[in-house]
């Protein structure tokens, strides 16, 4: 595609349940990030994937957050035992070999109930 | 970790005008980049610097990176009704620590026509 899609664009879920967001960089983009922001914030660094492997997960929040990248292309974030607090938007980019030029999809507004 | 102060938080201006924001960070960065985020939408790259000094335009849009490292500034001229939007800078630094993006709060630009 032209650019980075995520799926859901929206997602409601209740207090304590599981939940998976998906990230489709841009064809040929070997780095795909994940970001979280909150309102009226900037955008914040979860995760950073080069090819399948996790290089850098250093601003995971804590152990209830989880992303894969198996095939080194779709990136999943997941979240168990979701909290209110985790109600945010979740960006995800990506970028050529892990430059820092990075471009972003629509992201996924996630609220918890 | 590294903080950015982008200021200033908002502006109201008329249409016509031009405009002028910066960012500054308490440590060094290697690149700079400037964002324009609509609502619903994720952030848009607008202009990517790479070197201490360097000035670079995209159209009305001209940006440079500071001299020390530590700083960007943001012009935008002849201000029309589209440019309404949060911009965002966000540093990267290669040497070390978090391989992700750090973003100030963003400036509100708000258009009076």
């Amino acid at each position: 595609g032209a650019g980075v899609s995520q799926t859901p664009s929206n997602k409601v879920t209740e207090k304590g349940k599981y939940v998976e967001l998906r990230c489709d960089p841009i064809s040929g983009h070997t780095a795909l990030y994940w970001y979280r922001q909150s309102l009226g914030q900037g955008p914040e660094f979860l995760i950073y994937f080069q090819g399948t492997g996790a290089a850098d997960d250093s601003g995971l929040p804590n152990d209830r957050f989880f992303a894969v990248r198996p095939e080194g292309s779709v990136s999943t974030l997941k979240i168990q035992r979701t909290e209110r607090g985790d109600s945010a938007v979740y960006l995800c980019a990506s970028s050529r070999g892990g430059t820092e030029t990075q471009y972003f999809g629509p992201g996924t507004r996630l609220l918890v109930l | 970790g590294q903080q950015l102060n982008q200021s200033p938080q908002s502006m109201f201006i008329q249409e016509g005008e031009d405009v002028s924001m910066n960012c500054t960070s308490s440590s060094i960065f290697n690149t700079w980049l400037w964002y324009k985020q609509d609502p619903g939408e994720g952030p848009v790259l607008l202009i990517a610097l790479y070197k201490a000094g360097e000035l670079t335009s995209n159209g009305r849009l001209t940006a440079q990176f500071g001299i020390t490292r530590k700083d960007s500034f943001l012009n935008i001229s002849a201000s029309i009704p589209s440019d309404v939007g949060i911009y965002f800078c966000a540093g990267y630094y290669s040497g070390g620590g978090a391989d992700g993006l750090t973003f100030g709060k963003g400036t509100h630009l708000i258009i009076q026509p």
